[in-house]
């Protein structure tokens, strides 16, 4: 039973492009959602998140793009950089403390210089 | 900047073996959880803590597993009767009561289980 589905193991983008990552959930109750980013031998690590009220939140190259209706959500780099090279991770929960993260598989990115 | 701190970073044990993974979250967090990672998995949720008591569980959580917070600072997870498929990466997490939401993890501690 995936919740939150993350169809794309892996993206290879050149420095400087746009690298977008993208993200599917099922769950209708889930009205925050996180990405993560994870380099190997380290614990997830708190990139940017989004509220169910709003379709957009953004900090510096990070953006993250919410359709409610399509039940989906994706995270653009711009401009990506080697050291953006990690896998990324798509959560969901309930926008309330305490509430269990659901995670999506991952999308190993590459950028490449 | 604050962070989560796990020790020990790896930890083998035999099966059936007693464990205790140790956590310090972030000092003004109020929420502590725990999170594995299987091999090639995703990242699971485990359990959820507040106020010296469990918020929320997995399936996964069962009675092998306890959750403690024996002091002001340091949060741990033990597994009472290990088994091979226990081996994974074990993240603790930290949270603020209200207004953000954002979990923050630690570096983890790989269980391997013989």
């Amino acid at each position: 039973d995936q919740q939150v589905k993350q169809n794309s193991p892996s993206l290879s983008v050149q420095e400087g492009r746009i690298s977008i990552l993208n993200c599917d959930y099922t769950n209708s109750m889930f009205d925050y959602f996180l990405w993560y980013k994870k380099y190997p031998a380290e614990g997830p690590t708190f990139l940017i998140s989004i509220s169910s009220i709003k379709d957009k939140n953004e900090d510096g190259r990070f953006t993250v793009f919410l359709n409610k209706s399509a039940k989906h959500l994706s995270l653009h780099i711009v401009p990506s950089q080697p050291g953006d090279s990690a896998v990324y991770f798509c959560a969901a929960s309930v926008n309330q403390a305490g509430t269990a993260l659901i995670f999506g598989k991952g999308t190993t990115l590459s950028v490449s210089s | 900047e604050p962070e989560v701190t796990q020790t020990p970073s790896h930890q083998v044990t035999q099966m059936g073996q007693e464990v205790i993974l140790r956590c310090v979250p972030i000092s003004n967090h109020l929420y502590f959880y725990w999170y594995r990672q299987i091999l090639g998995q995703k990242v699971e949720f485990l359990v959820s803590f507040y106020n010296n008591e469990i918020s929320e569980k997995s399936e996964i959580f069962d009675d092998q597993f306890s959750v403690e917070r024996p002091d002001g600072s340091n949060f741990t997870l033990k597994i009472r009767s290990t088994k091979l498929e226990d081996s994974a990466m074990y993240f603790c997490a930290s949270s603020e009561r209200t207004g953000r939401y954002e979990q923050y993890f630690g570096p983890g501690t790989r269980l391997t289980v013989t």
